[in-house]
């Protein structure tokens, strides 16, 4: 069975500091990872992920996420935060190679960022 | 953008009474997808397809069905709604767009509230 976990429910930071919101997974083998910001009222926005290669990867709006394999950890991170990144941030995995319904990818419960100004 | 449309966006239904949320897609993607969101829960799926009236359950399918009739549209159906199915519900695709992962969109959503 795969598993995600967001550990913290909300995360503050001031604009203009850097942020992470933390994600770690279970899976057998290897992941494919992914992050999704959601702002209010709308739908989940694809952001980045990762498949192989680099473990930093860089995505939309100035975003990164750092794979390490040790600690089964996918933070994503940015250098200078915007009140404008107050969202809504989901990780996501799934096995690579899967086929069928595990494909699948599961889903955290979500991080709320508020970024203060 | 992955041209996907949800209707109805917003919806207050009687206890009791059927539901249809329909999910419109223009870009021909074989998997689509159903969830639900939930405060303390995130996402959770309800069902999925693989292909016209190929489909099959997720994680919370009780009280609710599916069908595809033709590539572009997925139905979810409440066939007798209840107030534990107050949510709001989310249709996605997935697609091999920008390298292999099979990478999930999702719709703007539908806001179900059952009184």
């Amino acid at each position: 069975a795969q598993s995600v976990a967001q550990p913290e429910d909300q995360v503050n930071v001031a604009e203009g500091n850097p942020l992470t919101v933390k994600c770690t997974y279970s899976v057998s083998g290897n992941p494919y990872l992914f992050w999704y910001v959601q702002y209010p009222n709308r739908g989940l926005q694809f952001l980045l992920k990762y498949i192989t290669g680099d473990n930093l990867v860089k995505g939309s709006y100035g975003f990164e996420a750092e794979f390490n394999k040790s600690q089964t950890s996918f933070h994503l991170k940015k250098p200078s935060a915007l009140v404008s990144d107050s969202a809504l941030y989901f990780c996501a995995v799934r096995a690579a190679g899967a086929s069928g319904g595990s494909y699948i990818p599961t889903f955290g419960r979500g991080t709320s960022l508020i970024v203060h100004p | 953008d992955a041209g996907i449309t949800q209707s109805p966006r917003h919806k207050v239904t009687e206890t009791g009474t059927p539901v249809t949320l329909r999910c419109h897609q223009t870009e021909n993607h074989r998997y689509m997808y159903w969830y639900r969101q939930d405060p303390g829960h995130g996402l959770r799926l309800i069902h999925y397809s693989y292909g016209v009236k190929d489909t099959d359950k997720g994680e919370v399918s009780d009280g609710y069905s599916v069908s595809r009739s033709k590539t572009e549209d997925f139905l979810l159906t409440l066939e007798s709604a209840t107030s534990s199915q107050t949510s709001v519900y989310f249709c996605a695709i997935s697609t091999n767009r920008g390298g292999s992962g099979n990478t999930i969109y999702f719709g703007e959503g539908s806001w179900l509230t059952v009184v």
